[in-house]
């Protein structure tokens, strides 16, 4: 069954600690994204990788870190640089980048620093 | 950067026909229009896609007009199911990033 992962659905962190949320695809896409979503609000842009070992920042790249060493796999870290990290995180993945890309998205991970 | 402007909310009833239109007036020349739909606590889904004219698909029809500043998603006979937000994305054209505005919130009530 093709898809995209993301896991844990909710975590929750203490402030000031790092934490690694999981992404996970086996559509053999080379793109895949990492976009925050606040309530309310739309998605914005983290990273994007567009082949393994290269990636992008995104819009709101501050805090964040990843590393995409498999295909399949695009992890994202959000360090303790992260001034207000508690938002749903989203991954996403696509054949490549271009317009008519259609991106794929996970479940989502709701993160919660308390 | 190929921002978007949508209405933040629309209402509508069951059973009838909605129009959401999405302003890009930087859209790039080989921007692709990409509208998706998001329920709560969801990733996005991909409702629909076009470059100019019409586009129609089972689910939705995608009008643009000839000088592609802006594009109207047509849903067709909506139900409570359809209460969603609704983006419209197009590529950023130069990096081929993509921007995804705030969205439109449609509630359909019955």
């Amino acid at each position: 069954d093709g898809g995209i992962t993301q896991s844990p659905k909710y975590l929750f962190r203490k402030e000031g600690q790092n934490v690694t949320l999981s992404c996970e695809q086996n559509l053999n896409h080379d793109a895949m994204y990492w976009y925050r979503q606040d309530p309310g609000q739309g998605l914005r842009l983290i990273y994007y990788s567009q082949i393994v070992n290269d990636f992008q920042k995104g819009d709101i790249a501050e805090g964040y870190s990843v590393s995409r060493e498999k295909k399949e796999s695009f992890p994202l870290t959000v360090t303790s640089a992260q001034k207000n990290p508690t938002a749903f995180y989203l991954c996403a993945s696509s054949l490549g980048v271009g317009s008519t890309d259609t991106q794929y998205f996970g479940p989502g991970t709701r993160l919660t620093v308390l | 950067l190929a921002k978007t402007t949508q209405p933040i909310s629309m209402d509508s009833y069951e059973g009838q026909e909605v129009n959401i239109t999405c302003s890009h007036n930087n859209i790039a020349t080989n921007d692709y229009i990409t509208w998706y739909q998001q329920f709560p606590s969801q990733g996005p889904r991909f409702i629909i896609q076009g470059y100019k004219t019409k586009v129609t698909n089972e689910v939705a029809s995608l009008f643009i007009p000839a000088d592609r500043k802006s594009s109207t998603l047509s849903l067709p006979r909506v139900s409570l199911s359809d209460t969603a937000v609704y983006y419209c994305l197009v590529g950023d054209g130069v990096f081929n990033k993509f921007y995804f505005g705030s969205g439109t919130k449609l509630n359909v009530k019955p």
